[in-house]
């Protein structure tokens, strides 16, 4: 059962132009999601997160916009930069449950940013 | 202030050997967790530490256990290995509650043969 789902494997945009980046989840306890960003042989960096009360949270170039009732985040960047190509990672959490401690990861998306 | 670190970052193993890797979160996190990736199931979590304590644990055979030392430091041990193993093995640390941030290693890729 996949309860966080990145349906678009892949994303190519140019350089400058605006990146979204889509996560879709179903379990309705999640109430904290988060984007990584990772590169090859590497850990996942954290980009940015978002708590349910919230609806949209941004720092610098990133955007993330949670629909509760859609059950929808994306997240988006703009401007877009070849430095941000890589693979995506949405993430969330049952904060208030006694699973809260663990993440549970979309399938990540794939981002080519072309200059 | 440095971030995780694991060691080694990379490993070769036999069938049915057994495998001990390690992780030192950023100072003053307490707590610790272990995730698998592979390319067919993604990132998967496999446990928690806090405190010293198991608080947490996901969907993975007893042959993968862990444990957390008072200084914080975290050692993830699976015994008697198996191809299907084969994975990169990331640690994530985090201050201690739920909506914490988790930062995360660079993992260890072990390869079993």
């Amino acid at each position: 059962d996949q309860q966080v789902k990145q349906n678009s494997p892949s994303l190519s945009v140019q350089e400058g132009r605006i990146s979204i980046l889509n996560c879709d989840y179903t379990n309705s306890m999640f109430d904290y999601f988060l984007w990584y960003k990772k590169y090859p042989a590497e850990g996942p960096t954290f980009l940015i997160s978002i708590s349910s009360i919230k609806d949209k949270n941004e720092d610098g170039r990133f955007t993330v916009f949670l629909n509760k009732s859609a059950k929808h985040l994306s997240l988006h960047i703009v401007p877009s930069q070849p430095g941000d190509s890589a693979v995506y990672f949405c993430a969330a959490s049952a904060s208030r449950e006694t699973s809260g401690s663990r993440l549970t990861f979309g399938e990540g998306t794939q981002l080519t940013v072309n200059p | 202030k440095a971030g995780v670190t694991q060691t080694p970052r990379y490993l070769i193993k036999t069938r049915g050997q057994q495998v001990t890797l390690s992780c030192s979160p950023i100072s003053g996190h307490r707590s610790v967790s272990w995730y698998q990736q592979t390319p067919g199931q993604g990132l998967q979590f496999l446990f928690e530490y806090f405190s010293e304590t198991q608080r947490n644990k996901g969907n993975f055979p007893g042959r993968f256990s862990g444990r957390q030392f008072s200084n914080s430091r975290s050692e993830m041990n699976v015994s008697t290995l198996e191809l299907g193993d084969s994975a990169l093995y990331l640690c994530a640390s985090r201050l201690g509650e739920n909506t914490d941030t988790q930062y995360f290693g660079p993992g260890t890729r072990l390869t079993v043969l």
